[in-house]
């Protein structure tokens, strides 16, 4: 099975702040990589698809980057309802579909 | 409005059984794969199991095997997990989500339930 690996798994920033998290796959996946974001106690929320590509919805300082083993989400200007947790999930060799470990994101 | 609402959940003693159901509107749900994907306390998210749109592909995690089945029903645009054999380990809230497909080999949740909470413990 592929293994999802997210840096750092927690982090504090402030509004405004650029952020940066990083998503590492123990074997190629391509392009194949999705980003959610999950607030406590509610659903996560797809954020980007295919390392980059946004979802419908999604603010546009919402980011992300790579393919192959390494990937990027970037929020480039941190807003006050972006303090959450942020996974990752692989699709690309299934089943599982492996999620990383999260990275929470709360106030500096 | 795509929605998806989860019921089911509950407490039961290890070895035992719980039927969780996701009612989907919004949609036609006969047209989507569907997932349940689980979150012990204070954990990450964990995919549990898969079901093709028309039911002729199923996956699981590894430690469900056996264990949990997953159903759909067109009629009521319903998903369902029956689970089995439960153990504290399987605690956790239980979410449904929508799949959705892209390219050759990519697979997303891009809608999801509320959560059901499942406890299993004496």
């Amino acid at each position: 099975d592929i293994q999802m690996t997210q840096s750092p798994s927690s982090l504090s920033a402030s509004v405004g702040d650029r952020v940066t998290i990083t998503c590492r796959a123990s074997q190629t996946i391509s392009y194949y990589l999705n980003w959610y974001q999950q607030k406590p106690g509610k659903a996560p929320k797809l954020l980007i698809y295919a390392a980059s590509s946004l979802q419908s919805g999604v603010p546009s300082r919402f980011s992300g980057s790579g393919s192959g083993t390494d990937f990027t989400l970037t929020i480039s200007s941190l807003q006050p309802e972006d303090f959450a947790t942020y996974y990752c999930q692989q699709s690309y060799s299934t089943p599982p579909f492996t999620f990383g470990p999260g990275t929470k994101v709360d106030v500096k | 409005q795509v929605l998806l609402v989860e019921s089911g959940g509950g407490a039961v003693q290890p070895g035992g059984s719980l039927r969780l159901s996701c009612a989907a509107s919004g949609f036609t749900f006969s047209s989507y794969g569907m997932h349940w994907v689980r979150q012990a306390p204070g954990k990450g998210l964990e995919w549990v199991a898969f079901i093709r749109n028309d039911g002729g592909q199923i996956h699981y995690v590894d430690s469900v095997k056996g264990r949990f089945t997953i159903s759909r029903d067109e009629s009521k645009n319903t998903l369902y997990v029956q689970m089995n054999n439960l153990r504290p380990e399987d605690t956790a809230v239980y979410y449904c989500a929508k799949d959705r497909t892209y390219g050759d080999f990519g697979r997303l949740f891009d809608v999801w339930g509320q959560g059901t909470m499942v406890t299993v413990s004496s």
